[in-house]
């Protein structure tokens, strides 16, 4: 167990709809990092939060958003679903705002967009 | 050109077998290079990390990296059924990740 808690697991929604998921960092890492993972394009930075301010941007659609709370939990919106955003999503968390290399990751949530 | 490569296999080995994982990366500006292991349905689990160039060793498993060709390697030694999993590598500098696709790897007892 990593310590990082993503749900809901499995998530199955129509295009169109709008959905939100969520992250609970380990205990005491300030960084959420957000990607994504589909078969053919493999796992995609989204987006990274550090201590509630907005750190790091990498290809997030203009439909996804992201927000970082005060007691450090984090969510990701899709909205406008298309077929294509069907996909795993993870969640990873880290002490530190730049390092990485202490990046520990949730046990994803599976969208499908039918 | 993708800025990481990473041969997607599958790659399958006899138990016991020494296996030899490798990526290859474009952007000179990477320092921190990780191997991460993931299970079927699972999130990546860190395996080891190395700053620049140079070996490191653990357990089974050591990484090495070397710069001046942009390549880096993750060998298991005495490999074992518990091992197949997808081994992804990813390269860090400063804000910037990036995740190779992964190999998938199938120990057979």
């Amino acid at each position: 167990d990593s310590g990082v808690t993503q749900t809901p697991k499995h998530l199955i929604t129509a295009t169109g709809q709008r959905v939100t998921l969520r992250c609970s960092p380990r205990s005491g890492d300030l960084s959420v990092y957000w990607y994504q993972q589909s078969l053919d394009q493999g796992l995609q930075f989204l987006i990274q939060y550090y201590n509630g301010e907005e750190r790091a941007k990498g290809n997030i659609l203009e439909r996804f958003s992201a927000q970082q709370f005060p007691d450090l939990h984090s969510e990701l919106n899709l909205s406008s679903l298309e077929l294509g955003d069907s996909a795993l999503y993870f969640c990873a968390s880290s002490p530190y705002s730049e390092d990485t290399t202490e990046a520990f990751f949730g046990q994803g949530t599976r969208l499908t967009v039918v | 050109q993708k800025e990481v490569e990473q041969d997607p296999g599958p790659l399958s080995v006899p138990e016991g077998a020494i296996v030899s994982l490798n990526c290859t990366y474009s952007n000179s500006a990477f320092q921190y290079f990780m191997w991460y292991r993931q299970y079927s349905r699972k999130g990546p689990e860190l395996l080891m990390y190395t700053y620049s160039s140079g070996n490191k060793e653990d357990g089974r498993f050591t990484a090495q990296v070397d710069k001046s060709s942009k390549y880096i390697s993750l060998f298991i030694r005495d490999s074992q059924p518990s091992d197949s999993a997808t081994y992804l590598c990813a390269m860090s500098g400063g804000f910037k990740t990036i995740f190779g696709a992964g190999t998938r790897l199938f120990v057979k007892a």
